[in-house]
């Protein structure tokens, strides 16, 4: 079955004890991206990469980092979280960056609270 | 700036009850605007993408439609299980990559 996999759903964590939420699909996809889910907010995306080893920026990138060593996996790293990153963060990805379909395949959400 | 405005917040129908679901939009250049469904505790999920004005597509008893400022997401005589909150996304034309959502529109379709 063609999916994207979070891991873990649900965390609660204390300020400053780094984490990492995996992300993993399994369709051969290109372009990942995370997003975090606020209300009134809406989905803001924070970073998205476009290949192996191609990352950039999205509009909220601030304490998070990413990597991409492989195809399949882009995982998110708060490196020292804080309360204000408490979310519901969504992994997301697409056959190819710039694909103008605009299809994007999202994960099941993982909600994080950072005490 | 990019962004998106999702119009209202929240929509109560009953079941068979008509309406839409407004999104505008800023955009520097329109590559593509898409509308997304997403049930409670699951991501959001696919629907439409529409490219330029004029356009409409249609997914059951959604039609998704768009002028050169807003689209609207009309749901014909809508049924419970069409309750969910729908989701509006723009992509540029100078940075496709970026997707800029916005908040949300909740409905619920009352049996």
């Amino acid at each position: 079955e063609a999916q994207v996999t979070q891991n873990p759903r649900y965390l609660i964590t204390v300020t400053g004890k780094k984490l990492t939420v995996t992300c993993s699909q399994n369709m051969n996809h290109e372009y990942m991206s995370w997003y975090r889910q606020d209300p009134g907010l809406g989905l803001r995306q924070i970073y998205y990469s476009m290949n192996v080893e191609v990352t950039d920026k999205g509009d909220v990138p601030e304490g998070y980092k990413v990597s991409r060593k492989e195809k399949r996996n882009f995982p998110l790293i708060l490196e020292s979280p804080s309360p204000n990153q408490t979310s519901l963060y969504f992994c997301a990805s697409s056959l190819r960056a710039g694909d103008r379909t605009g299809e994007l395949f999202f994960g099941e959400g993982s909600r994080l609270t950072v005490l | 700036e990019d962004q998106v405005t999702q119009s209202p917040e929240a929509l109560r129908l009953q079941e068979g009850e008509s309406s839409s679901l407004n999104c505008s939009y800023t955009v520097s250049g329109l590559r593509g605007l898409f509308w997304y469904r997403q049930d409670p505790g699951k991501g959001p999920e696919f629907l439409f993408t529409l490219y330029s004005a004029g356009e409409e597509k249609e997914k059951e008893r959604l039609k998704a439609t768009l002028t050169k400022k807003e689209s609207f997401l009309h749901i014909t005589a809508p049924k419970p299980e069409d309750s969910a909150t729908y989701l509006c996304a723009v992509q540029a034309i100078d940075n496709f990559n970026k997707f800029y959502f916005g908040s949300g529109t909740k409905l619920n379709v009352k049996p």
